[in-house]
């Protein structure tokens, strides 16, 4: 199964920048990169997702390695609306998703 | 962005009996459903993929004669637990995706089940 890195959990402050790490080693040329996240007791939701060139949306950012064997995504301003947690995963050639533990986000007032 | 519903949002049921767990797609069509259950403070976890008209394709260690899967239009896909346990006590959480090439995904709320 395909295998990313990222820390257990992260803080930050409300209205802060907030840098979330992901490793991804294992990756090949072809393997798109994404990212979810999960609030408490909802279903994922799709943040966003890229190739090789950073990509921005109304969301986040995320920034991809010239290797591509890590990414971070980015959000801007944070919100406590942000808490939630955060799984960087791409996909080796086939269309599952195969979730890792994540990051647990927190965000303090 | 796309949406997906789940209904029940929350079930309780006695032990030995099924549940159904219903999946659509609401506005666009979904080619493949993925089916994934989720036990507390831990990550998702996939069970099996469906495709419409199709058999599903179950991960390994799923009992597939357990976990009923049906996907039978491009809107709707069906988790039935058979004979449900106490263990199976669980969310459950569906995803659609749609024709992109980056195979995104749109997920469902998911559904909480207790089986006393």
């Amino acid at each position: 199964d395909a295998k990313t890195t990222q820390p257990n959990s992260m803080e930050s402050n409300e209205e802060e920048p907030v840098h979330l790490p992901c490793n991804h080693s294992t990756i090949s040329g072809t393997d798109y990169i994404h990212w979810y996240r999960q609030l408490p007791s909802q279903g994922p939701e799709y943040v966003i997702h890229g190739l090789t060139s950073n990509v921005n949306n109304r969301m986040a950012s995320l920034a991809i390695a010239e290797d591509r064997k890590s990414s971070t995504l980015i959000l801007h301003r944070a919100t406590l609306r942000d808490a939630a947690v955060y799984y960087c995963i791409f996909l080796q050639g086939a269309q599952k998703l195969v979730f890792g533990q994540g990051t647990r986000l927190t965000i303090n007032p | 962005g796309a949406v997906v519903s789940q209904h029940p949002s929350r079930v309780i049921c006695k032990s030995g009996t099924s549940v159904k767990i219903e999946c659509r797609s609401l506005d666009f069509q979904a080619t493949t459903m993925f089916w994934y259950r989720q036990f507390p403070k831990q990550s998702l976890m996939l069970m099996a993929t469906s495709n419409e008209g199709s058999k599903a394709t179950y991960e390994q260690g799923v009992e597939k004669d357990k976990f009923l899967i049906n996907h039978a239009s491009l809107t709707l896909s069906t988790l039935t637990v058979t004979s449900a346990h106490p263990e199976d006590s669980s969310f459950y959480i569906c995803s659609a995706q749609g024709t992109s090439f980056s195979y995104e995904q749109y997920f469902g709320p998911g559904t909480r089940l207790t089986v006393t």
